[in-house]
């Protein structure tokens, strides 16, 4: 258990729809990561947030925005969902922000969208 | 730009044969490298890092790898496996001005048979 936990575990919606995927960072660290795995891409680094503001920001599609609240915890909010979209999302986080840092992952959001 | 890339997608090994799981980077900056572990049905877990020094990294469940900045590669092994070491191995790197970012490679499914 890496401490970051992560909810929901499955999520099935339709195309067009928009749904929200919650991270509970380890207690204690301040910057939280979003990837994507699918089987075409691979796993894709999306987003970084540092104690309530983007760090750095990767291959994250307009339709798709996050946040990190004051408690820590984020939010990867997905919208007009296509077919594509459907794969496994994981929040990781680490103590600090800089890429020396070891980064827990959580066991991740399976989302398919039929 | 940073880029990895593993050299099998699969590796099919004996309980307690060597392995050697390989992989090669790309970057115009200092890097950090990291091998992580996914079990099935699992998020990722940190087998071992190489941040600077010795180029010879010890990590967890007796997996080591060696970085070789001349061949651009951190190539993983493990003297003699177990079936419990069955999943799915990621090369990864950071560094330069990409923050906390990772970049993974496609993964290596190794499986270890009895």
């Amino acid at each position: 258990d890496s401490g970051v936990t992560q909810t929901p575990k499955h999520l099935i919606t339709a195309t067009g729809q928009r749904v929200t995927l919650r991270c509970s960072p380890r207690s204690g660290d301040l910057s939280v990561y979003w990837y994507q795995q699918s089987l075409d891409q691979g796993l894709q680094f999306l987003i970084q947030y540092y104690n309530g503001e983007e760090r750095a920001k990767g291959n994250i599609l307009e339709r798709f925005s996050a946040q990190q609240f004051p408690d820590l915890h984020s939010e990867l909010n997905l919208s007009s969902l296509e077919l594509g979209d459907s794969a496994l999302y994981f929040c990781a986080s680490s103590v600090v922000a800089g890429s020396t840092d070891t980064q827990y992952f959580g066991p991740g959001t399976r989302l398919t969208v039929l | 730009a940073q880029s990895v890339t593993q050299l099998d997608s699969q590796v099919p090994v004996f309980e307690e044969a060597p392995v050697e799981l390989r992989c090669n980077y790309s970057s115009s900056v200092s890097v950090y490298l990291f091998w992580y572990v996914q079990y099935p049905n699992q998020g990722l877990q940190l087998l071992l890092k190489y941040l600077s020094g010795s180029t010879l990294v010890k990590g967890i469940n007796g997996f080591e790898a060696e970085f070789n900045k001349s061949q651009t590669s951190f190539h993983l092994r493990k003297p003699s496996v177990h079936i419990s070491d069955t999943a799915e191995y990621f090369c990864a790197v950071g560094g330069g001005t990409s923050y906390g970012k990772l970049t993974f490679g496609q993964g290596t499914i190794l499986t270890v048979h009895p």
